[in-house]
């Protein structure tokens, strides 16, 4: 069974690089038609994607945060990684990985996210 | 403000049905068949419920089952159960090759 776990600082400052690392156990990253992707959730708010990489390298990002996102992939240690620069308050909020299935677009499974406060 | 518009909360007493709507535009869920819902208990990872519209995973309860008219997609969850207790969110594929989530919908069993 495929689980997926967040890691990485949980307080930023602002104008900084938030990153984060997901790890995948139970199976292969380079497997499959899955996309990895990460999507957050602002405080009381609603959920938003934030992209997607395939285990080629291939991204692709939501229009909105573009120009400051950067994922990579490393499939020797079946984990992939968020890059997000000159972060703001308003980048604060619980970031989750989730496996998506290319065709029927399903995010399966999730990781139990993890909480990043931009703050000085 | 989310794209996908959910009730903030729907209740009821264990042992009936209750549906969640989720509404969106012809550029979603009115346009594609990809719409999924997810249970999340705070903390915990999201599950995933139904994708497709209607499609159970394997491991689900049959209680749990989707539909769509229009632009507005259903989640109903019958016979409605204490540890169904949770808040539900649904997401859709757009046209704009990004998805897209609701605000999320707390269940109360009664």
């Amino acid at each position: 069974q495929v689980q997926l776990q967040e890691s990485g600082p949980g307080l930023v400052k602002p104008s900084q690089t938030l990153s984060l690392t997901c790890t995948v156990s139970g199976g292969s990253i380079s497997g499959g038609y899955y996309y990895w992707t990460w999507i957050r959730q602002h405080p009381g708010k609603g959920l938003e994607w934030i992209g997607y990489i395939y285990h080629s390298g291939t991204t692709y990002y939501s229009p909105s945060l573009r120009s400051r996102l950067a994922m990579s992939v490393d499939t020797s240690k079946n984990q992939f990684s968020l890059n997000l620069s000159s972060v703001t308050a308003a980048d604060t909020a619980i970031y989750y990985c989730a496996r998506a299935y290319r065709g029927d677009w399903r995010f399966d499974p999730w990781g139990q996210g993890i909480l990043v406060t931009v703050s000085s | 403000q989310s794209a996908l518009t959910q009730p903030a909360s729907v209740s009821g007493s264990p042992g009936q049905s209750i549906t969640i709507s989720c509404t969106g535009t012809y550029d979603d869920v009115g346009g594609y068949n990809y719409v999924s819902w997810y249970q999340h208990h705070p903390g915990k990872a999201p599950k995933l419920m139904i994708y497709e519209v209607t499609n159970r995973p394997s491991g689900v309860s049959n209680r749990f089952s989707g539909s769509k008219s229009g632009k507005t997609a259903s989640l109903t969850i019958s016979g409605l159960q204490a540890e169904d207790e949770a808040d539900y969110f649904c997401s859709s594929y757009t046209s704009s090759s990004i998805w897209v989530f609701g605000g999320g919908t707390k269940v109360t069993v009664l």
